[in-house]
């Protein structure tokens, strides 16, 4: 079976910096997504890492270090707006998403 | 961008009947759907994966015959939750993706079902 967790709340302020973290233990490894995730509607795509190392995308940044089972996201300059739900996601060798229970972000000016 | 419809966004409906949720790709040919559910502040959980013009998998745990799941075409997947009881309450998401696995899922909206 599938693995995936990550802390269940954080708080921060606005205009800080939040770094959200998943450890995963998986029956094979195809990849990782990070998903935004407001209440009451679908994930949207955030990141999407399969090599180790940063992918930087604008405010967010995604890390993975496969040896290690682990990921992070950091979000940088926050946001009011980044109040949300945070999913961490992989693909195993069964090629399906498998997800993490979430982290609610609270952002408070 | 690839946009995915569910329809309705929201159902309540009485113990006992059956209430259809559709998923639609509304500008791309998805090759295969999932269905997700999700309780309040817990992890999607997959469903069934729908391929279009066969049979859909379920995940373990998860009845076939209550969850009727059929992927008519490239571009639409229906949900029905037949007999519903209250604990069938929860948030339905379907996701469509352009080839056979997981990679590049784009979501539905999301259809919350509340069961009386």
């Amino acid at each position: 079976g599938q693995n995936i967790d990550q802390p269940t709340e954080m708080t921060a302020t606005e205009g800080a910096i939040v770094q959200i973290n998943c450890t995963y233990q998986t029956s094979g490894f195809n990849g990782l997504f990070w998903y935004q995730q407001h209440a009451g509607e679908a994930p949207t795509f955030l990141s999407y890492n399969v090599l180790d190392g940063l992918e930087e995308k604008g405010r967010f940044s995604s890390f993975l270090s496969r040896s290690k089972g682990y990921s992070y996201l950091l979000l940088k300059e926050l946001q009011m707006k980044d109040s949300a739900s945070y999913l961490c996601a992989v693909i195993g060798d069964d090629y399906k998403l498998s997800f993490g229970a979430g982290t609610t972000v609270t952002v408070r000016a | 961008g690839a946009v995915v419809s569910q329809h309705p966004s929201r159902v309540i409906c009485k113990s006992g009947t059956s209430v259809k949720i559709e998923c639609r790709s509304l500008d791309f040919q998805a090759t295969t759907m999932f269905w997700y559910r999700q309780f309040p502040k817990k992890s999607l959980m997959l469903m069934a994966t729908s391929n279009e013009g066969s049979k859909a998998t379920y995940e373990q745990g998860v009845e076939k015959d209550k969850f009727l799941i059929n992927h008519a075409s490239l571009t639409l997947s229906t949900l029905t939750v037949t007999s519903a009881h209250p604990e069938d309450s929860s948030f339905y998401i379907c996701s469509a993706t352009r080839d056979r696995v997981a990679y590049e899922q784009y979501f539905g909206p999301g259809t919350r079902l509340t069961v009386t």
